[in-house]
């Protein structure tokens, strides 16, 4: 079955600096690729997905790339602040009733 | 409701004791999840119901876990003799009617077993 690897478990950066995160799958018929934050206390949320026909989405400071070639994808921040502090964790799904296969969770922090 | 909701929020019991935990997921939505989260760790898949068809179980850590899904809608995860190894928020999720689309997480229940 599908697997997914999450690098790094944590991540420290100092504010305003950029953050990456990366995250490997195995099957390659997996074609959905979200990214959720939990802030400490919280649920996780939903902040970025991408599906495999684009390579890149944008959304303000976040971005996420994808290779399906080398079946990896890649959370990117940048100009980091402290509500950034989070653990993220990505997530691979082959679609339509499979469901969504996750990976352990980087926890992001933000220096000040 | 506007969002996943979970019941209890809090539950605390004694080793041993039978523990049952309640979602109601977003009205509509038909795939439905449990989680488990133990201090600090990632989210540990438990049970995933897709409308009609049999559940996922193969998360379930043992045969002292159980969930069931009345009527496609409202969702009971139950716990039997609990130990103290099960304590952990316990997370519920749903989701539209894609399996894909973007899960909507309740807002958990702290168990913890004494």
């Amino acid at each position: 079955g599908e697997n997914v690897e999450q690098h790094p478990s944590t991540l420290s950066v100092q504010e305003g600096d950029s953050a990456v995160i990366k995250c490997t799958y195995s099957d390659s018929a997996s074609n959905y690729f979200p990214w959720y934050k939990q802030e400490l206390g919280k649920r996780p949320q939903l902040i970025i997905d991408i599906r495999s026909n684009v390579g890149e989405k944008k959304d303000q400071r976040i971005a996420v790339t994808l290779n399906k070639t080398a079946k990896h994808f890649s959370l990117h921040i940048t100009e980091t602040q402290p509500e950034d502090s989070a653990v993220y964790f990505c997530a691979a799904s082959k679609g339509s009733n499979y469901q969504l296969i996750w990976g352990a969770g980087t926890k992001l922090i933000i220096k000040p | 409701g506007a969002g996943v909701s979970q019941s209890p929020s809090n539950k605390v019991t004694e080793k041993g004791k039978d523990v049952e935990l309640r979602c109601d997921p977003i009205s509509g939505h038909t795939a439905l999840y449990w989680y488990r989260q133990s201090l600090g760790q990632g989210l540990e898949f438990l049970i995933y119901f897709q409308g009609n068809s049999a559940p996922d179980k193969s998360g379930l850590p043992s045969d002292r876990f159980s969930a069931e899904r009345t009527g496609g809608s409202v969702s009971t995860l139950t716990i039997q003799r609990t130990q103290q190894e099960d304590s952990a928020v316990y997370l519920c999720a749903s989701s539209g009617v894609l399996a894909d689309n973007e899960q909507f997480f309740g807002p958990g229940t702290r168990l913890t077993v004494l």
